[in-house]
């Protein structure tokens, strides 16, 4: 069973395109996170949602907008595609708590903007 | 802001032996964890271990083990009796409980391991 996972895998797009990649946890945890990993493999954080309301927003453009339906849920949308946006989105999530818990992350979306 | 440094890009290991991947982080907190995450060229992100700040104990996870410094901010990862299929990238990653509640990544370090 997959804890975190996430469609699609793998998306080839055009400038100017408008995609959505989409996540689900069936780990019952009430935080769920997009990260952005660049061609450099540098992680940085996008989004953070606990229970479907916004917690972190790290001055990620408004081209994307994350959309929580329900806890177990995380879907990430992007407007007006450019070349930068090409990078691997991981999904993620995590116990309200953390202590003593850990981030589990999706397979990760290949996003490439051509 | 807290930040995460790790100052070796790449290392190299040959097979059998110990490698030590360096990693300092920068906080004001005094309750946080400390992570370590293994990515293979799959890039799925795997949990190799995990340290919580107020435990003096270094954790250890078969193979693998921890020298945390807390005064000297400091979280090394030692890797023994390294394998082929311990070559990936190697994220040393901090969270802060009661802060931002985000992962904060080190830039990563990648692992080669020769047969």
């Amino acid at each position: 069973d997959t804890a975190v996972s996430q469609t699609p895998k793998y998306l080839v797009t055009q400038m100017g395109n408008d995609k959505s990649i989409k996540c689900e946890q069936n780990l019952g945890h009430d935080t769920m996170y997009w990260y952005k990993q660049d061609s450099k493999k540098f992680l940085k954080i996008m989004f953070s949602y606990n229970n479907k309301e916004l917690i972190i927003n790290e001055t990620v453009p408004n081209r994307f907008s994350p959309k929580s339906p329900d806890k177990a849920h995380l879907n990430l949308h992007i407007n007006s595609l450019e070349l930068g946006d090409s990078a691997v989105y991981f999904c993620a999530s995590s116990p309200r708590q953390v202590q003593g818990n850990t981030i589990y992350f999706g397979e990760g979306s290949w996003l490439t903007v051509v | 802001a807290q930040t995460v440094t790790q100052s070796q890009p790449e290392m190299s290991v040959q097979e059998a032996e110990t490698v030590t991947l360096s990693c300092t982080y920068d906080t004001s907190e005094s309750d946080y964890y400390l992570f370590w995450y293994k990515q293979p060229p799959s890039r799925q992100m795997i949990l190799v271990i995990r340290q919580e700040a107020y435990k003096q104990q270094n954790a250890t996870e078969n193979r693998f083990s921890v020298n945390f410094q807390k005064a000297a901010k400091s979280f090394s990862l030692k890797i023994s009796d390294s394998q082929l299929g311990d070559a990936a990238m190697y994220f040393c990653a901090y969270f802060a409980s009661g802060g931002s509640e985000k992962l904060v990544f080190g830039k990563g370090t990648k692992l080669t391991v020769n047969p």
